[in-house]
């Protein structure tokens, strides 16, 4: 398993605005994944962060709006730009130790937007 | 099927009562059947990975059933308990993870 830390855990942010979402893992590993929840919704994966190369974007997501960094083999960020209210999520770093095994999950950040 | 699909979208039930929900996939190019719970303020935890068509998985008083050529998967919690509510995550890996939207279960006293 895998200790996963995400900060912050909650924000309320105004409209035109960015957040950067922090996740921070106790172990290397080579992928991480960025998912979504927003209302009522089910849990979509916005991209898969890769250590030493851009992250791959799922269809509707793009890199100007969640641009993300991986610099090493514990840490990410995703950035959620020019914020508007239908950004209002939760937002999920994960990570998997390949094959079939499940996937491990931070906190978690609930977004606000105003 | 063409997403994954869970049933039902919320349940109360209480104290002791068993109880079970659904979910639907899409069978063609099938590789796993994941389920996790997540309860509030809490990240989401891994509760079964199924692969085998027939495969049943078993927790303490959770257990889970696939089938792969139907493309369905139950699972069922005998004896529900207050900390059992939480909700309940199916998703369905082909080249990705694709999750359904959830069975928001509320155990009373």
């Amino acid at each position: 398993s895998a200790v996963i830390s995400q900060k912050p855990s909650r924000d309320i942010c105004q409209r035109g605005t960015s957040l950067t979402i922090q996740c921070q893992v106790d172990s290397q590993v080579t992928m991480m994944f960025w998912y979504r929840q927003q209302p009522g919704q089910s849990l979509t994966l916005i991209a898969t962060a890769n250590q030493g190369s851009e992250a791959t974007y799922e269809s509707g997501f793009v890199i100007d709006k969640f641009p993300i960094s991986r610099p090493n083999l514990t840490f990410s960020t995703l950035t959620v730009s020019n914020m508007s209210p239908e950004d209002s999520s939760i937002y999920l770093c994960s990570v998997k130790f390949g094959g079939n095994s499940p996937l491990h999950f931070g906190n978690g950040t609930r977004l606000t937007v105003t | 099927i063409l997403n994954v699909e869970q049933s039902p979208q919320s349940l109360h039930v209480q104290e002791g009562d068993s109880t079970n929900f659904t979910c639907s996939f899409p069978s063609s190019n099938f590789y796993a059947l994941h389920w996790y719970r997540w309860e509030t303020a809490k990240s989401p935890e891994a509760l079964f990975v199924m692969t085998l068509n027939g495969d049943e998985k078993k927790k303490g008083r959770i257990s889970a059933t696939l089938n792969t050529k139907e493309g369905y998967s139950y699972l069922y919690i005998k004896g529900s308990q207050p900390e059992d509510s939480a909700t309940y995550l199916c998703a369905s890996a082909t080249d990705k993870l694709i999750f359904g939207t959830g069975t928001r279960l509320q155990v009373f006293p």
